[in-house]
């Protein structure tokens, strides 16, 4: 099946704590993103990444990492939580149009 | 800043019936996506557009770059088309993609 895949589905943590998510495409695609979106529903990019760069947006705290092996794998990690972290974070591939996996809904309590 | 505006920002539909979602664009835009995010959170790709029109079963799109929109047509709603609808677009000069902040569509019986 060609897609991409995230994990975990859910992660419920405290403020302060370090968590990471897994990002994997098998579509080929050669450039990987995270968005971020808030309870509004609204979509913010994160990061962008291809296997020669990393466009990161400004307003994202340096907290937030992501973290590539190769170009299927864009993991973000996320140094120490605080509670305005809580969304869904969303990966997504592209090669012309862009494809999302199914999200990461993190709570930090 | 980049702007996608999306109208209307809620729709109420009766199985059955027919309507339009529509995105304004404040920039040249190169490519727009239309995407489906279900009540799991999922986000699915609907349509990608450079100008002109696509079909796709009971959903039709267009895109006029020229006046910088872009409308989603659903013919003969259904139940399970109930979701938010994104449209996001592509910065001619930048390359950047800017989300809208969504049409939430309800489906009734």
């Amino acid at each position: 099946e060609t897609a991409v895949f995230q994990t975990p589905n859910y992660h419920v943590t405290q403020v302060g704590n370090e968590v990471s998510f897994n990002c994997k495409q098998t579509l080929g695609h050669d450039t990987m993103y995270w968005y971020k979106q808030d309870s509004k529903k609204l979509l913010k990019i994160m990061f962008s990444y291809n296997n020669k760069q990393l466009i990161v947006n400004e307003t994202v705290p340096r907290r937030f990492s992501p973290q590539s092996s190769d170009k299927a794998h864009l993991n973000l990690r996320i140094k120490s939580v605080e509670p305005e972290d809580s969304a869904v974070y969303l990966c997504a591939s592209s090669l012309t149009g862009k494809v999302f996996g199914p999200g990461t809904r993190l709570t930090v309590l | 800043g980049d702007k996608v505006k999306q109208s209307p920002s809620a729709l109420s539909l009766q199985e059955g019936t027919n309507s339009a979602l529509r995105c304004n664009f404040s920039i040249a835009a190169t490519t727009v996506q239309w995407f489906l995010q279900n009540p799991r959170g999922s986000l699915i790709n609907l349509f990608y557009l450079v100008p002109g029109t696509k079909e796709n079963g009971r959903l039709k799109s267009a895109f006029d770059s020229k006046e910088s929109y872009s409308t989603l047509h659903i013919r003969d709603a259904q139940l399970e088309d109930s979701g938010t609808y994104f449209c996001a677009a592509v910065n001619t000069n930048t390359g950047k993609l800017t989300f809208g902040d969504g049409t939430v569509l309800t489906v009734k019986p």
